[in-house]
């Protein structure tokens, strides 16, 4: 079975400063990775993917991750955050298999610090 | 359509009576899901359908609890004899078959079971 570990359902990072949200996985098979955005009373949105190929992903917003297979990790970083990075953030996983169904992690809120 | 599509987007009910929540996903994603969102939690899988094949039903809480998919359109969640521990957000997702992943969430209905 695959699952997903979100270290800390609250993280706060000061204006400018480096964020960075954790991320193991689980997964017998080798898996997709995804990291999804939720901003308050907002649906979810699609931050990044790993598929295949190169294991350091860029998405929207200035957001990467960085697929660590040795770790089993996928953690979220941003250089610099801004107030408009505060929402809740979703790691997941699934099988490397064609629209296998996605296992989302329990959620990581990133509170900004003017 | 453009994107995926639920409606309604909030829904009160009695304790006791059931609901229908619709789901339109976007034209030519044969593959549909369908995740709960309670207050402050995570996303919880519920079900999967993938084209013709039978659907996976191992997320679905309870007997209460069914959906149904017309081909490759509109799939329906309905719950039986609303409890209020169903009060969550219900979202519906869509895929496309092959190629790229690339999952795509509609809004939401927030379910509300008084």
């Amino acid at each position: 079975a695959q699952s997903v570990t979100q270290l800390g359902s609250h993280v706060s990072v000061s204006e400018g400063a480096l964020v960075l949200l954790r991320c193991n996985y689980s997964s017998s098979v080798p898996p997709y990775l995804f990291w999804y955005v939720q901003y308050p009373n907002q649906g979810l949105q699609l931050l990044l993917k790993y598929t295949t190929g190169a294991t350091l992903v860029k998405g929207i917003n200035g957001f990467e991750a960085e697929f660590k297979k040795s770790e089993t990790s996928f953690h979220l970083t941003k250089p610099s955050a801004h107030m408009s990075d505060a929402a809740e953030y979703f790691c997941a996983v699934s099988k490397a298999d064609r629209d296998d169904k996605i296992i989302f992690g329990k959620g990581t809120r990133l509170h900004i610090l003017p | 359509g453009a994107g995926v599509s639920q409606s309604p987007s909030n829904k009160v009910t009695e304790k006791g009576k059931d609901v229908e929540l619709r789901c339109d996903p976007i034209s030519g994603h044969t593959a549909l899901y369908w995740y709960r969102q309670r207050l402050g939690q995570g996303l919880e899988f519920l079900i999967y359908f993938q084209g013709n094949s039978a659907p996976d039903k191992s997320g679905l809480p309870s007997d209460r609890f069914s959906a149904e998919r017309t081909g490759e359109s509109v799939s329906t969640l309905t719950i039986q004899r609303t409890q209020q521990e169903d009060s969550a957000v219900y979202l519906c997702a869509s895929s496309p078959r092959q190629g790229a992943r690339g999952y795509t969430f509609g809004s939401g209905t927030r379910l509300t079971v008084v």
